[in-house]
């Protein structure tokens, strides 16, 4: 258990909806990043926030947004969903430090499936 | 930009011998650190082993080791007397300080373990 909790485990929608996936990260841990992985894919870096404060954005659709609250649980609101967003969506923590040598710790993921 | 690249989309290898998955990463930094994550068909990502580019020695963790080469900017994760459960996808990755923490990975490397 790498105790980062994702929720929910699995999300079916329709096209054009709207969806928030939730992560809890690790206890002690203040940075939270997002990762989209399609089908037999690498996994995509979507943003990142420390301490409340976005860090960092990768290939993160404008349709998509994110945010961390002060309790650093963060969500990541997908919307006008289309049938290319449907992917695992993992959620990663951190201990930070200058030198970068802590690793992700990883949640199990959201599967979301947009029909 | 950073870049991670594995060249292998698939391997193979036949229980209890040993196999070599490649690894090589593009970067103009000189602080950074490489990790090996394996993502087994429940789709949980799992950190394997990690290295610090300023050491020499390479990591080792039980029966998986790497061989790191930082001139040729190659990171290598050899596993040795492979199991069944060593079947996953197996993910390179590579983070900095100088690019606010974050992790990018390559696209992956699915290992077959064959009785």
């Amino acid at each position: 258990d790498s105790g980062v909790t994702q929720t929910p485990k699995h999300l079916i929608t329709a096209t054009g909806q709207r969806v928030t996936l939730r992560c809890s990260p690790r206890s002690g841990d203040l940075s939270v990043y997002w990762y989209q992985q399609s089908l037999d894919q690498g996994l995509q870096f979507l943003i990142q926030y420390y301490n409340g404060e976005e860090r960092a954005k990768g290939n993160i659709l404008e349709r998509f947004s994110a945010q961390q609250f002060p309790d650093l649980h963060s969500e990541l609101n997908l919307s006008s969903l289309e049938l290319g967003d449907s992917a695992l969506y993992f959620c990663a923590s951190s201990v930070e430090s200058f030198g970068a040598d802590s690793p992700l710790h990883f949640g199990n993921g959201t599967r979301l499936t947009v029909t | 930009a950073q870049t991670v690249t594995q060249s292998q989309p698939e391997m193979s290898v036949q229980e209890a011998e040993t196999v070599t998955l490649s690894c090589t990463y593009d970067t103009s930094e000189s602080d950074y650190y490489l990790f090996w994550y394996k993502q087994p068909p429940s789709r949980q990502m799992i950190l394997v082993i990690r290295q610090e580019a300023y050491k020499q020695q390479n990591a080792t963790e039980n029966r998986f080791s790497v061989n790191f080469q930082k001139a040729a900017k190659s990171f290598s994760l050899k596993i040795s007397d492979s199991q069944l459960g060593d079947a996953a996808m197996y993910f390179c990755a590579y983070r900095t300080p100088y690019n606010n923490n974050d992790m990018r990975f390559g696209a992956g490397t699915r290992l077959t373990v064959k009785p």
